[in-house]
């Protein structure tokens, strides 16, 4: 059976904190793996990742894949308050065009 | 630039009552989804639409129904509705150019009481 696991399941820290939020999965006939902030309303993309090793950056936030291994982390550097989100990891299947979707990792940076 | 968009944005049925959660699209995307997201379940894929004109099941069809009357709309429709149903139920559509991203409706809180 397809899967997605997040960990951990909720996180707090202190402004300022580093934070790796971590996605496995096990999904046949991987596409690529996505990463979504959800704050109080719908998700918003943050990075979509297909290839092993290749590292995504956007300001402090960044992502890496292991296709090996058969997981993904999801690293905020210097966490602000504005960080405090459900952080989301999807993997797509080609065949039928699936997004399979992790628990998610709430996270809660307090100032 | 409307993007995704969903009605209602709140609902209380009651057990037994139907409705239908609408979803419109303005940006030409082929591939629309239903989710629904409850407390520790993640999002889980209700029912998905890869073109206009067909549908398929996902996760947790059972209970729903679909109907994807044209490359914009993607309706979701509870023909009994049980307290199980009380969920966030999110519409999304996808574009795969040399990203995939998905798109996502702001949400409908339905509460069946």
């Amino acid at each position: 059976e397809d899967k997605v696991v997040q960990s951990p399941l909720s996180l707090v820290v202190h402004e300022g904190d580093t934070v790796t939020l971590n996605c496995s999965y096990e999904v046949t006939n991987f596409r690529s793996l996505l990463w979504y902030k959800q704050e109080k309303k719908a998700p918003t993309f943050l990075f979509m990742l297909t290839s092993s090793g290749i590292e995504k950056k956007s300001g402090r936030l960044s992502s890496i894949l292991d296709k090996k291994e058969l997981f993904s982390i999801l690293n905020i550097t210097a966490t602000q308050t504005g960080d405090s989100a459900i952080y989301l990891c999807a993997v797509e299947r080609p065949t039928g065009n699936q997004f399979y979707f992790g628990t998610g990792t709430s996270l809660t940076v307090i100032p | 630039n409307a993007g995704v968009t969903q009605t209602p944005k709140f609902q209380v049925l009651k057990t037994g009552q139907s409705m239908t959660l609408q979803c419109a699209q303005d940006m030409n995307h082929n591939s629309m989804y239903w989710y629904r997201q409850d407390p520790g379940m993640g999002l889980r894929l209700i029912y998905y639409s890869a073109s206009e004109g067909t549908t398929d099941k996902g996760e947790v069809p059972n209970g729903y129904n679909v109907s994807r009357l044209n490359k914009r709309e993607f309706s979701l429709r509870l023909e009994s509705a049980a307290p199980s149903q009380t969920s966030v139920y999110f519409c999304a559509s996808i574009r795969r150019l040399f990203n995939t991203e998905a798109f996502f409706g702001q949400g409908t809180r339905l509460t069946v009481v």
